[in-house]
């Protein structure tokens, strides 16, 4: 199978400051990668669509300027959750496709305090 | 819109029994199905999924699932559990676009499952 690779897994910052999340597919490349948010007990959320090369497809209610979301390379897509606040703590995960499979990483645990 | 309903937040049964978690679904069409599974802090690994075809799928680690179009439903199923069996499971749908219903996969809330011994 594919791996998807996601960094950090656990970050805890100041109410105000930026975090990046990456996500790599180490051995394949992914033209289109996707964006989670998953609440306690709660199912997942597809926040965006991350494309390469182009500007990110974000769903209804998804605020582009407080998640940007980067897909510079066919292998690296990037979710930066500015001027963070307590609500935006969530579970966030990220997957990319490769022959009609989605592949998950393994999910970035962000605290705000 | 797609929905999935998973109407069971908890399950627990014993290491060896039978297991059966419950999806039901709602699609225009004949949607994309999907069962995940995911262990605790890790991202999601798929089990199974649906596209056409028979309608009794088998997965890994030895998971089946039917859909029943007549009652818009995708159970997932295993004759005998283990304990590392232990997980949160979710059922999703996918339209029927394009990337075999990759895009826009919506996902029910997750059923978790407790084995005791």
């Amino acid at each position: 199978g594919a791996v998807v690779s996601q960094h950090p897994s656990r970050v805890i910052c100041k109410s105000g400051t930026s975090v990046k999340i990456e996500c790599r597919s180490l051995d394949f490349q992914a033209t289109t990668m996707f964006w989670y948010r998953q609440f306690p007990k709660k199912s997942l959320m597809l926040m965006a669509t991350s494309n390469e090369g182009s500007k990110a497809t974000y769903e209804q209610g998804v605020e582009k300027d407080k998640f940007l979301i980067n897909h510079a390379s066919l292998t690296l897509s990037t979710l930066t959750v500015t001027s963070a606040h307590p609500e935006d703590s969530s579970f966030y995960i990220c997957s990319a496709s490769k022959a009609g499979k989605l592949f998950f990483g393994s999910g970035t645990q962000l605290s705000v305090l | 819109a797609q929905s999935v309903t998973q109407p069971d937040i908890h399950i627990t049964v014993s290491e060896g029994a039978s297991l059966e978690l419950r999806c039901n679904y709602s699609y225009g069409a004949t949607p994309y199905l999907f069962w995940y599974v995911q262990s605790p802090g890790q991202g999601l690994q798929l089990l199974l999924k649906y596209f056409s075809g028979d309608t009794l799928v088998q997965g890994i680690k030895g998971f089946e699932a039917e859909f029943k179009r007549s009652q818009s439903s995708f159970n997932l199923r295993k004759p005998s559990v283990h304990w590392s069996d232990a997980a949160e499971y979710f059922c999703a749908v996918g339209s029927r676009g394009s990337n075999f219903g990759n895009e826009k996969l919506t996902f029910g809330t997750g059923t978790r499952l407790t084995i005791i011994p």
